[in-house]
C-alpha cells in the first residue's frame, strides 16, 4: 500500500523556471492538500481539493496553482520560480476533510536559485 | 483568523524525564491532531482530539483537548532516546472546514 507519493524529492530551480510537483494517493481519498513547510516552521496550506474537479485557494496560495482531474493524482504548478518559494513541499490526503486524519507524502525539497 | 502557538519551541531533556508541550489556539475549535516529524522525514499522525475533554495515550505519550481553554497538551512520561523528534499540534479552522492550521512544532531532543 503506498499511501502518498510526491516526485520529485529533491529539485533545485533557476529564478523564473517552472516546475510541476507530482503527487498521487492510491488511498481512495477524496480530500488533498498542498502545504509549505519553511525552516523551523510549521505548515502553510497552499491549496487543497475536496474531490475530482473541485479546488480552492488556502493560506498561501500566490505564484501557485493546482488541478484535480482524477481523485488519485492532485498536481502543484509553480510558473515562475522565486527564492520565497523555496520550501520543503508536502502533498496530504484524507477521506473526510478534517474530521479524519491526514497522511502525508514524503515530502519534496525546493530550492530557487 | 485561527493562530495556534505552541510552547516550549525547543526543549531538552533526559531520558526518563516528564515533560509536557502545550498547544494554545486562538479561536473556538473542537478538533485537534498531533503528529509528529524525523528529521527530513515526513509527517506521522499520533493523535486525534476530537471533543471537549477527550484524552488519548499510545505509550510514554498522552495527548489532552480542553476545548474551552483552547488549550491541548502533548505528556510525556519517562522519556527515551527514540521519542526525539519534532512534534506539531494542528487545529481545525471552523471558519474554513476543511483547514487545519499548525503550531509552529516543539523540537525535542531526548539525551542519554
Amino acid at each position: 500500500n503506498a499511501g502518498v507519493t510526491q516526485t520529485p524529492k529533491f529539485r533545485i530551480l533557476k529564478i523564473g523556471q517552472s516546475m510541476t510537483l507530482q503527487c498521487t494517493q492510491d488511498m481512495n481519498h477524496n480530500y488533498m492538500y498542498w502545504y509549505r513547510q519553511d525552516p523551523g516552521m510549521g505548515l502553510k496550506l497552499i491549496y487543497y481539493s475536496v474531490g475530482a474537479g473541485i479546488t480552492d485557494k488556502g493560506e498561501v496560495p500566490n505564484g501557485y496553482n493546482v488541478s484535480r482531474s482524477t481523485t488519485e493524482d492532485f498536481p502543484l504548478r509553480l510558473e515562475l520560480a522565486a527564492p520565497s518559494q523555496t520550501s520543503v513541499y508536502f502533498c496530504a490526503s484524507s477521506f473526510q476533510g478534517t474530521n479524519t486524519e491526514a497522511f502525508f507524502g514524503q515530502g519534496t525539497r525546493l530550492t530557487v536559485v | 483568523e485561527l493562530k495556534v502557538e505552541q510552547n516550549p519551541l525547543f526543549l531538552s531533556m533526559q531520558e526518563g524525564k516528564n515533560y509536557t508541550i502545550y498547544c494554545n489556539y486562538s479561536t473556538t475549535s473542537d478538533r485537534l491532531y498531533w503528529y509528529r516529524q524525523d528529521p527530513g522525514k515526513s509527517l506521522e499522525s499520533l493523535f486525534v482530539l476530537l471533543s471537549n475533554g477527550a484524552v488519548k495515550q499510545e505509550g510514554r505519550l498522552m495527548a489532552s483537548l480542553d476545548t474551552k481553554a483552547r488549550l491541548s497538551t502533548l505528556h510525556i512520561t519517562a522519556a527515551v532516546h527514540d521519542l526525539s523528534a519534532t512534534y506539531f499540534c494542528a487545529v481545525v479552522s471552523i471558519q474554513g472546514a476543511q483547514k487545519l492550521v499548525f503550531g509552529q512544532g516543539t523540537r525535542l531532543t531526548i539525551n542519554p
